[in-house]
This record gives C-alpha cells, sequence and structure tokens, in this order.
C-alpha cells in the first residue's frame, strides 16, 4: 500500500562525514514527517513539513537539517555524524489536515555511526 | 506533560490465546487514536483508528480497539492470536490542540509462540 521510498536501508559510515537520507513519496502528499525510533522508545519527531518549501523541527532536538524543494521528496541531511546519530530513521507522509488521516510510513533507514 | 502510554513492553502468548495490550494518552480536547503495527522487517502500517462515532473499531486480521474517553484509553484486542501477529505495536495519538501531530508510545513487542 505505501508508495514512499527510503534509501539507504542500511548505512554504516564513520564520525565526521555528511551524510543525507533520502526519502520520496508518490502520493502527493503535503505533509511529510522524519522520526528517529529507538529499541523499547517511542518514536521521536524530529522534522515535517505541512508543503514545499515549508520545514519545521519537531519535539525532539536534532543537529539533522531537512528540505522540501518538491512535494515528493524530503531528504535529511547529517552534516557531520557522530556516534550519538546511530538510530533508525523512519519517514513518513500524510494527506494533510483531514479528519482521521493515516501516516504512511517508508521502510526506515538504519544508521551506524562508528 | 502530554504522553502516550503504553504498559506492556514486551508481551508473550501461545496461540489461541486472547490479547490486549494498554494504550493511556494524556492529550485534551479532540484526539484522533491509532495503533500501528510493524511485522518483523517491514514498515510500520496501519492497524486501526478512531476519530469518532462508535468508540469500538475494528482493524484489519480481527484486531479492535476501544477509546474510553473517561479513562483516556484506547487499548487493543484481539480473541485469539496467531503466529503471524508476532509484532511491535503502536499506539498514536493525533492532537487537534498540538497542532494535529503524531505522537507515540514506545511499543509493545508481541511474541507469539506456536
Amino acid at each position: 500500500e505505501a508508495d514512499i521510498y527510503q534509501t539507504p536501508r542500511y548505512l554504516v559510515i564513520g564520525t565526521g562525514k555528511k551524510i543525507t537520507l533520502e526519502c520520496s513519496q508518490t502520493m502527493g502528499h503535503d505533509k511529510m514527517y522524519w522520526y528517529q525510533q529507538d529499541p523499547g522508545m517511542e518514536l521521536h519527531l524530529i522534522h515535517y513539513s505541512y508543503g514545499v518549501n515549508s520545514t519545521e523541527k519537531g519535539d525532539l532536538s536534532s543537529e539533522s537539517t531537512v528540505s522540501r524543494i518538491r512535494t515528493e521528496h524530503f531528504p535529511l541531511t547529517l552534516e557531520s555524524a557522530r556516534p550519538s546519530h546511530t538510530s533508525q530513521y523512519l519517514c513518513a507522509s500524510s494527506e494533510g489536515d483531514r479528519v482521521g488521516e493515516k501516516l504512511f510510513f517508508g521502510s526506515g533507514t538504519q544508521l551506524s555511526v562508528l | 506533560a502530554q504522553s502516550v502510554s503504553q504498559h506492556n513492553h514486551h508481551v508473550i502468548l501461545s496461540e489461541a490465546a486472547s490479547l490486549e495490550l494498554g494504550c493511556n494518552y494524556s492529550y485534551g480536547g479532540t484526539v484522533n487514536l491509532f495503533w500501528y503495527v510493524q511485522y518483523p522487517g517491514q514498515h510500520l502500517q496501519l492497524l486501526l483508528k478512531y476519530f469518532s462515532g462508535d468508540p469500538l473499531v475494528k482493524g484489519i486480521k480481527g484486531f479492535e480497539a476501544e477509546f474510553i474517553k473517561s479513562k483516556f484509553s484506547f487499548n487493543l484486542r484481539k480473541p485469539s492470536v496467531q503466529w503471524s501477529d508476532t509484532a511491535e505495536y503502536f499506539c498514536a495519538v493525533n492532537a487537534r490542540n498540538t497542532g494535529n501531530q503524531f505522537y507515540f508510545g514506545t511499543g509493545t513487542s508481541l511474541t507469539v509462540i506456536p
């Protein structure tokens, strides 16, 4: 059902590297989100977007940045990765403010920073 | 602080046993409530949702959940679990007074033993 794609699926990199996690959706959804998920913890919202040229920080402080130049694309960038960034990153989208809207999730990117 | 609480972190059941997973939230005002499931190696997907009407909602694969407003609860139930129900289950709240953002519980890991 989900037409939301994340790449890469797994990424292992060294400290100090710049990385971009890709997220694309083909459903034309206005709202997109990035969540961080650690084992045994709730999903934490780190960034979201209401549409093109809109980006907001979520509840969890993050050193990452995002951009929304096109509706379908919402990449997340870490300028200088650190071991504390090791986590699973989930991208999601939703249609907008309709009652009962649901989130569509990508498969996630498991990031390990050595 | 506003939150979503899932009381059971790990549940192990035998096939055909009944399941109930607790979820309580602390957001006021109008809320939409969701249960998401993540099967091993797969992305998060919607199990069921409540936004108005009958407080007993039915989802896929025989799951149901009951919204009890007075208790701020939205517990997930299934009368008879199967091995294929082994997964991680997340309760989520979408609250109007928090900008329509989605807030997730810490998840419950369910293992069903054949």
